[in-house]
């Protein structure tokens, strides 16, 4: 199992600025990965984190809008730059154990409103 | 057509009763495939993994369908502590993404 802790776990920000998110792993993971989930829908994933090497972005997020960090194997940031309202979301790092049975772990969450 | 799909629900039960739940899946070379639940404004968390031989935990019975390429989640006995959003997790296809999430079907368990 890994236990992630995030933060911050929630925060209201003004349009045009940015927020950095943390997640901290307490095991070494090769993979971190961010996701989005807006109200009342599933979470989409934004990029995976590889330590070492640039994220891998999904369609529809690009770096210059969620820049990601990964300076060792237990940590990353997701930055959301640039804010708008419709960046309002939950935010949420995972990541996931070893073995066929690839089950996810996720931090707590970053509930972020954008006014 | 999406990866994974679900009912979105909202399923709306008494207490005591017996739901289920389908989710499809598209691709047939998935390996895992799990149910997660996500209580509101919080993080999901795994609630099982689905095996292909099915599996159950208490009240809690997956059971996997490799030919229709669906999954199932049946909770016998429901307790109000049973509402929440139940996810369909399956891994994906791709080296970046390897799990992939259902919608969420809601599940509303009235005394």
């Amino acid at each position: 199992s890994a236990v992630i802790s995030q933060k911050p776990s929630r925060d209201i920000c003004q349009r045009g600025t940015s927020l950095t998110i943390q997640c901290q792993v307490d095991s070494q993971v090769t993979m971190m990965f961010w996701y989005r989930q807006q109200p009342g829908q599933s979470l989409t994933l934004i990029a995976t984190a590889n330590q070492g090497s640039e994220a891998t972005y999904e369609s529809g997020f690009v770096i210059d809008k969620f820049p990601i960090s990964r300076p060792n194997l237990t940590f990353s940031t997701l930055t959301v730059s640039n804010m708008s309202p419709e960046d309002s979301s939950i935010y949420l790092c995972s990541v996931e154990g070893s073995g066929w049975d690839t089950e996810a772990f996720f931090g707590q969450g970053t509930r972020l409103t954008v006014v | 057509r999406k990866e994974v799909e679900q009912d979105p629900g909202p399923f709306n039960v008494p207490e005591g009763a017996t739901v289920a739940f389908n989710c499809t899946y598209s691709n047939s070379a998935s390996q895992s495939f799990f149910w997660y639940r996500q209580d509101c404004r919080k993080e999901p968390k795994l609630l099982m993994s689905v095996y292909s031989s099915g599996n159950e935990d208490g009240r809690f019975t997956a059971q996997l369908n490799r030919a229709s390429q669906y999954i199932s989640l049946l909770i016998r006995d429901s307790k109000l502590s049973d509402s929440a959003t139940y996810l369909c997790v399956v891994n994906g296809s791709s080296s970046a993404s390897k799990i992939i999430f259902g919608s969420g079907t809601r599940l509303s368990i009235r005394p």
